[in-house]
């Protein structure tokens, strides 16, 4: 099946910079979806982008389908934003959603 | 109300007693999915179904069952609980195909 790895494995942040995440899987996708797990557990869905650029606030993504990597930018960070980012990713050979492992972020204020 | 709707949010169980997780969804669709997470790990698919009479097993589907009683509802057994389903488990839906994923706000399981 596709494989998803996500880099760095762990971040550190102070209040107020900037940060890039990164996602790289195997195979075309149809389905790329970044994921916000809080520190209460809850998933958030921040982004659906199998390929293209999407800004919402202070987070932005981008998806280069034809090089199998994403990116995950945020800006300005906040404690808030504290917590487990997840890509997951929908192979062109498969039916299913496939999670990386996750990029545990850290903002101290 | 959740587009999806986990219950109960919290369990703690025993070891060898049946338990059911319960997942309902109000967005319409007709996939739907369960998936557990380990402390520190990503997410894995147990079992998948694609509409009420469609039923699949995901990568780490032992010792789980499943019933889709409508469109809107799959629930998810642990027949005899043991202490490494400890875990927190997460119901999803999708419209199919490449769409994206809405996921329920979990259920964490303590078995002891």
């Amino acid at each position: 099946g596709i494989q998803v790895e996500q880099s760095p494995p762990d971040l550190i942040l102070q209040e107020g910079a900037n940060s890039t995440l990164r996602c790289n899987f195997s195979d075309s996708v149809n389905n790329l979806q970044w994921f916000h797990q809080n520190p209460w557990g809850q998933l958030i869905n921040l982004f659906y982008i199998p390929s293209g650029t999407k800004q919402n606030g202070r987070l932005s993504a981008t998806t280069v389908a034809t090089e199998r990597y994403s990116l995950l930018y945020i800006s300005s960070s906040q404690t808030t934003d504290s917590g487990v980012y997840f890509c997951a990713v929908v192979g062109a050979a498969g039916n299913k959603l496939t999670f990386g492992g996750g990029t545990r972020v850290l903002v101290k204020p | 109300d959740a587009d999806v709707t986990q219950t109960p949010r919290n369990r703690i169980t025993k070891t060898g007693k049946r338990i059911m997780l319960e997942c309902s969804q109000t967005k319409g669709h007709d996939r739907m999915y369960w998936y557990r997470q380990d402390p520190g790990l990503g997410l894995r698919l147990i079992y998948y179904s694609f509409d009420v009479k469609d039923i699949n097993k995901g990568e780490i589907s032992d010792g789980y069952s499943v019933s889709r009683q409508a469109q809107a509802k799959f629930s998810l057994s642990l027949e005899s609980a043991i202490p490494n389903q400890t875990a927190l488990y997460f119901c999803a839906t999708n419209p199919g195909g490449s769409y994206g994923y809405t996921f329920g706000s979990g259920t964490r399981l303590t078995v002891v």
